[in-house]
């Protein structure tokens, strides 16, 4: 049971050019989230997605866009890198709403240049 | 979704109970109390949560207030890999599951 998943854990990019974040979980989890941690802050919430075919905005959305084909697979992608977009992001995972915990990933740490 | 406050940071000693408050005063009927933790160059890890009764798990107990405007997470012993950022969240169990972070708790434990 390898819980959450996250692809790559450490990446270079350069203004504009393009990547997807992967994540992927084991555990037949309903709920899954994206978020971004800035260096010294706390997390802020992407996008969510609450089942197959279904997502929606977080708090600081732009600039990603996400799908959800699969229960296992919940994929960020990044456009049109730019500086600001230069954080540690965090997949994690749920069964269903608050009565159950969450499950996280060990981060992808990305530097835009 | 309600807001959680905590203290910026907190102090322990090594192998003394440690209590950490969050106060939670617009709680309403359906918000279950969630507690997370970072430790550093980690992601979050799932502590423990609650809505009314108290609740005591491996890694802790959560102590909730009668009136559930305050709850307190209550580390039994600290050991050293509990110097962390600890989180106290609140869910609205009638709208979509989000886990939104605050600023949380810096705690260092001392030797």
């Amino acid at each position: 049971n390898a819980g959450v998943t996250q692809t790559p854990k450490f990446r270079i990019l350069k203004i504009g050019q393009s990547m997807t974040l992967q994540c992927t979980q084991d555990m037949n989890h309903n709920y899954m989230y994206w978020y971004r941690q800035d260096p010294g802050m706390g997390l802020k919430l992407i996008y969510y997605s609450v089942g197959a075919g279904i997502t929606d905005k977080g708090e600081v959305p732009n600039g990603y866009n996400v799908s959800r084909s699969t229960t296992e697979d919940f994929p960020l992608r990044l456009e049109l890198a730019a500086p600001s977009q230069t954080s540690v992001y965090f997949c994690a995972s749920s069964y269903s709403d608050r009565v159950d915990g969450y499950t996280f990933g060990s981060g992808t740490r990305l530097t835009v240049v | 979704d309600a807001k959680t406050t905590q203290p910026n940071s907190m102090e322990s000693n090594e192998e003394e109970p440690v209590h950490l408050p969050c106060n939670h005063s617009t709680i309403s009927g359906t918000d279950y109390i969630h507690w997370y933790r970072q430790l550093p160059s980690q992601g979050p890890e799932y502590v423990i949560h609650g809505l009314t009764s108290n609740v005591n798990n491996r890694m802790a107990s959560l102590a909730i207030a009668e009136d559930r405007k305050s709850s307190t997470l209550i580390l039994h012993r600290a050991t050293l890999r509990d110097a962390a950022v600890y989180y106290c969240i609140l869910i609205n169990g009638g709208a979509t599951n989000k886990l939104i972070f605050g600023t949380g708790t810096l705690l260092a434990v001392q030797p």
